[in-house]
């Protein structure tokens, strides 16, 4: 079945760029959904159809996506930005809605 | 507004059975796509199941045959019907609403319940 690959954690300073990976076969061809997760609550979609950015969250989040990775990048980082966040795909071959393993940004 | 609350989580020993339910607000869930995500103690997103708009129904390898989706329209309900409880089906059950289709984002979460399969 279809994999998502990020890796499990990302470290950047106040005021920094935080990029996180997620690494697909070929995933430039599907649509990707970037959500943020704080403890204790449930996610939030920052990014959508790859560019996408929803009502209510910063331009500093933005996402691209070519050939085997989508990439969500968070421009000069806050404190409040620290979260885990999960990429998203849905696999037409096998129909399952498929999540990366998720990214702890520590700011 | 838009608002989704999960019940029906608890402790239920292995082999079980569980039935969660999805109370919704502010819109019908008959015209949605609608899933199932489960987060297991410290771990990941887990899709579960998906019912579209025309009922239609998809589950993930690990839970299918096991599980059922499906929906209460006089309650403006979805319902996750859980068999053959396992160990590893312990997490926080979340229902997630689609803003579009099978492969649109999800748009409103609820706050999640709490399934526990021990003995």
């Amino acid at each position: 079945s279809y994999v998502l690959t990020q890796p499990p954690s990302v470290s950047v300073a106040p005021g920094q760029t935080a990029r996180i990976t997620c690494g697909g076969s070929n995933i430039g061809t599907k649509s990707v959904h970037w959500s943020q997760q704080k403890p204790g609550q449930a996610p939030v979609v920052v990014i959508y159809y790859d560019i996408e950015r929803p009502s209510g969250i910063p331009k500093r989040f933005s996402g691209s996506n070519s050939g085997d990775t989508a990439t969500l990048t968070i421009s000069r980082v806050e404190a409040g930005d620290e979260a885990d966040y999960y990429c998203q795909v849905w696999d037409s071959t096998s129909d399952h809605l498929i999540f990366g393993g998720g990214t702890k940004l520590t700011v | 507004e838009v608002h989704l609350v999960e019940t029906g989580g608890g402790l239920i020993q292995p082999g079980g059975s569980l039935r969660l339910s999805c109370a919704a607000s502010g819109f019908t869930v008959s015209n949605y796509y609608m899933s199932w995500v489960r987060q297991a103690p410290g771990k990941g997103l887990e899709w579960v199941s998906l019912m579209h708009n025309l009922g239609g129904t998809y589950y993930s390898d690990s839970v299918k045959g096991r599980f059922t989706i499906s929906r209460d329209s006089s309650k403006n309900t979805l319902v996750l019907h859980m068999n053959g409880l396992r160990a590893e089906d312990t997490a926080i059950y979340f229902c997630a609403r689609h803003h579009g289709d099978h492969g649109s984002w999800f748009d409103s979460w609820g706050q999640g319940t709490l399934v526990t399969v021990s003995s």
